[in-house]
C-alpha cells in the first residue's frame, strides 16, 4: 500500500493563477481532509470529505474548493491564489472521522 | 475559537533527559491526540485519550488526559535523539464534528 500520496511536493505561485493539489489514498477510507499548517498555528482544517460525493467546509474553507467523485481521490482548488496561502498543505484519511487519520507527506506552497 | 495551546514551544535537551509538554485550553474535549511530526513529513498518531483522567504510557512516553478533559501532558522519559521532532495535540468537541490541533512543540534532542 502506498498510503495517502501527494503531489506535488512543491509549487511556486504567482497571484492570481489557479492549481490543483492532489491527493489519493489506497487504503479505501470513507474520510479524507485537507489541512494547512503554517508556523506557530498548528494545523487547520480547510475541508473535509465523509465519503464520495459528499463534502464539507472545515474551518479556513475561503478560496479552497474540493470535490470527490470516487474514494481514493480528493483534490484542493486554489481558484486565484493569493499569498495568504502561501503554507504547507496536507491531506489526511481515515476510515471514519474518529479512526486514525493518516497523513500524506505534504505539498509546500509559494504564492508570490 | 477553540484554542490548544502547546507549552514550551521550543525544548532542546540532551539525550537521556526526562521531559513534559503541555497542551492546554479552556475549552472540553471529547478526546484528544497526540501526533509526532518530523521535517518533511505529515504526522503521525502516537496514542488517542478519551476518559477524563486516562494515562497511557508507550514506551518511554507518558500520555495523560487532565481530569476536566481540557489539557493534557507527554512526558518522555529518558530521551532519545530519535524522539526528536514536532509534537502537536490535537482535541475533538463537539460530538466528533470538530477537531482543534495545538500550536506544537519542537523538540530537539542532542546526543
Amino acid at each position: 500500500n502506498a498510503g495517502v500520496t501527494q503531489t506535488p511536493k512543491f509549487q511556486v505561485l504567482k497571484t492570481g493563477q489557479s492549481m490543483t493539489l492532489q491527493c489519493a489514498q489506497d487504503m479505501n477510507h470513507e474520510y479524507m481532509s485537507w489541512y494547512r499548517q503554517d508556523p506557530g498555528m498548528g494545523l487547520r482544517l480547510i475541508h473535509y470529505s465523509v465519503g464520495a460525493g459528499i463534502t464539507d467546509q472545515g474551518e479556513v474553507p475561503n478560496g479552497y474548493n474540493v470535490s470527490r467523485s470516487t474514494t481514493e481521490d480528493f483534490p484542493l482548488r486554489l481558484l486565484s491564489a493569493a499569498p495568504s496561502q502561501t503554507s504547507v498543505y496536507f491531506c489526511a484519511s481515515s476510515y471514519t472521522r474518529t479512526d486514525t487519520q493518516y497523513f500524506g507527506p505534504g505539498t509546500r506552497l509559494t504564492v508570490l | 475559537t477553540q484554542l490548544l495551546e502547546q507549552s514550551p514551544q521550543f525544548l532542546s535537551i540532551q539525550e537521556g533527559e526526562n521531559l513534559t509538554v503541555y497542551c492546554n485550553s479552556s475549552s472540553v474535549f471529547s478526546s484528544l491526540q497526540w501526533y509526532r511530526q518530523e521535517p518533511g513529513e505529515g504526522p503521525v498518531l502516537l496514542v488517542t485519550v478519551v476518559t477524563g483522567g486516562e494515562v497511557k504510557k508507550l514506551k518511554r512516553l507518558t500520555f495523560q488526559f487532565g481530569d476536566a478533559r481540557k489539557d493534557s501532558s507527554l512526558h518522555i522519559t529518558a530521551a532519545q535523539t530519535g524522539d526528536t521532532g514536532l509534537y502537536l495535540c490535537a482535541g475533538y468537541s463537539g460530538g466528533y464534528q470538530k477537531v482543534t490541533f495545538g500550536t506544537g512543540t519542537k523538540l530537539q534532542v542532542i546526543p
